[in-house]
């Protein structure tokens, strides 16, 4: 079956401007989840929603970061005024409604400049 | 505080067997993780194991618990060039869905 995919893949921008990145999970899941990683990093935890709702929002690293998932679905990580240092490759993931085991997706490369 | 440590390298001849590390400070996770990483890729969940078991195998894949010292380990038996990639630890901390990884293992196979 289908996993979970990211767009755009790759996501170049200019320092100060806003970007959006997309993250489809895999069908059924309740669970969504977005992580930042860093090179030579592990995956960092950023949000993870369950269903609709933010339930715990606590690796958003400021206000400039933030996330939706209005049908419980299809989320959007938004990040306003962009800077050099968050350059990174977003993850999403997706699990069922327990944390047994979190699909991840290929990821967003951003870049900016 | 929360932190996952692992060394950085490994490299292994093909066939033999491949023991990566890993150390987690949270006692009340209730899962351990190994995913791996190859270059360009995503994460590929290899296997998880529940915090009151102290041994799973899956295949070629072993992961011990040792939850006294908060240590996790996972043994790749006859170990090929396909396995070669970054290897990374994770728990969630008070159980809940959260993950925090380790750095990641580099695990290089040479003939």
């Amino acid at each position: 079956g289908a996993g979970v995919s990211q767009s755009p893949s790759n996501k170049v921008t200019e320092k100060g401007k806003d970007v959006e990145l997309r993250c489809d999970p895999i069908s059924g899941h309740t669970a969504l989840y977005w992580y930042r990683q860093s090179l030579g990093q592990g995956p960092e935890f950023l949000i993870y929603f369950q269903g609709t709702g933010a339930a715990d929002d606590s690796g958003l690293p400021n206000d400039r970061f933030f996330a939706v998932r209005p049908e419980g679905s299809v989320s959007t990580l938004k990040i306003q005024r962009t800077e050099r240092g968050d350059s990174a490759v977003y993850l999403c993931a997706s699990s069922l409604d327990h944390p047994t085991a979190q699909y991840f997706g290929p990821g967003t490369r951003l870049t900016v400049l | 505080g929360e932190d996952v440590e692992q060394s950085l390298f490994l490299s292994v001849r093909e066939g033999d067997s491949s023991v990566i590390n890993c150390t987690y400070t949270d006692s009340s996770s209730t899962y351990l993780y190994w995913y791996k990483q190859e270059p360009g890729a995503g994460l590929q969940l290899l296997t998880y194991i529940f915090s009151n078991m102290d041994m799973k195998q899956d295949q070629r894949l072993t992961v011990l618990l040792n939850k006294k010292d908060k240590h996790l380990s996972l043994r790749i038996a006859d170990t090929q060039t396909g396995d070669s990639a970054i290897y990374f630890c994770a728990e969630n901390p008070g159980g809940y869905n959260k993950l925090i990884f380790g750095a990641g293992t580099r695990l290089a196979v040479h003939p």
